[in-house]
C-alpha cells in the first residue's frame, strides 16, 4: 500500500534561514507527489507537484522540492523563509483511483 | 469566483443527531472529495466522487454517506453523529480525477458532544 511519512511534526526556524521539510513515501508503482500548504484557519492550497520529468520541481512562494527515487523522498526546501511562511505543510502521494494519501503534516514556525 | 464553499462554518451537535455538511463548487470540476483533519493524523479521505452520479469510499468511510446528484454539489451526511466524528471537515474538487490539483474549501469545524 502506498503511504507518506513526514519525518518532522514541528520545525522552528528563524526568519531568513533556510528550511527543509522532509517527506518519504512508499510505493511499488510510479508516483505522483504533492506538497500542500495550510495557513491558519484556511483550507489547503497546492505548493507544487511532481508528475514526471525534471526531478527538481519549483513551486509558489520560492519553495522547491526534489524527487529522489532511490531514497523514496520528496523533501521541500526554501533558501530563506519569511514570517509569512508560518503554516502547516502536507506531503501527499497519488493513489490509483484518483485519491491522495496525505502525510501527518509538518508545522513550520518562523520566528523573527 | 468563489471556488468551493462549505456550510456551516462550524457546528456543535448532540450525539445521535443527523447532520449534513454542504459543499458547492463553481468551477465545473468533475471530481470532488471529503476529508477529515485531526491533529497528528493529517487529512484522511472519507468519500470521493470522480464524476456526477458516482461515489466511492475513501480511507475512513464508516458513519458517513455522500451523494452526487449534480456536478456542483457534494453533501456529506452523518446519519447518527458520535463524539469520534469531532473534526474539521474539508471538501475539495479537481478538474479530473487522478493526479490533478485539488482545490480545497475553507472547512467546517464540527464538535459532537
Amino acid at each position: 500500500a502506498q503511504s507518506v511519512t513526514q519525518l518532522d511534526s514541528q520545525v522552528p526556524v528563524f526568519e531568513e534561514a533556510p528550511v527543509e521539510l522532509r517527506c518519504n513515501y512508499s510505493s511499488s508503482v510510479s508516483v505522483y507527489l504533492f506538497w500542500y500548504v495550510q495557513y491558519p484557519n484556511q483550507g489547503l492550497q497546492l505548493l507544487l507537484k511532481y508528475l514526471s520529468g525534471s526531478t527538481l520541481v519549483k513551486g509558489i512562494n520560492g519553495f522547491e522540492a526534489e524527487f529522489n527515487k532511490s531514497q523514496t523522498s520528496f523533501h521541500l526546501r526554501k533558501p530563506s523563509v519569511h514570517i509569512s511562511d508560518t503554516a502547516e505543510y502536507f506531503c501527499a502521494v497519488y493513489v490509483q483511483g484518483g485519491k491522495l494519501i496525505f502525510g501527518q503534516g509538518t508545522e513550520l514556525s518562523v520566528k523573527p | 469566483i468563489a471556488g468551493i464553499t462549505q456550510a456551516p462554518t462550524s457546528q456543535i451537535l448532540a450525539a445521535g443527531r443527523r447532520m449534513t455538511l454542504r459543499c458547492t463548487q463553481d468551477m465545473r470540476h468533475n471530481a470532488m472529495y471529503w476529508y477529515r483533519q485531526d491533529l497528528g493524523l493529517g487529512l484522511r479521505l472519507i468519500h470521493y466522487s470522480n464524476t456526477a452520479g458516482t461515489t466511492g469510499k475513501g480511507e475512513v468511510p464508516d458513519g458517513y454517506s455522500v451523494s452526487r446528484a449534480n456536478t456542483d454539489d457534494f453533501p456529506l451526511t452523518l446519519a447518527s453523529a458520535v463524539p469520534s466524528q469531532t473534526s474539521v471537515y474539508f471538501c475539495a474538487s479537481s478538474d479530473l480525477p487522478g493526479a490533478d490539483t485539488q482545490y480545497f474549501g475553507p472547512g467546517t469545524r464540527l464538535t459532537v458532544l
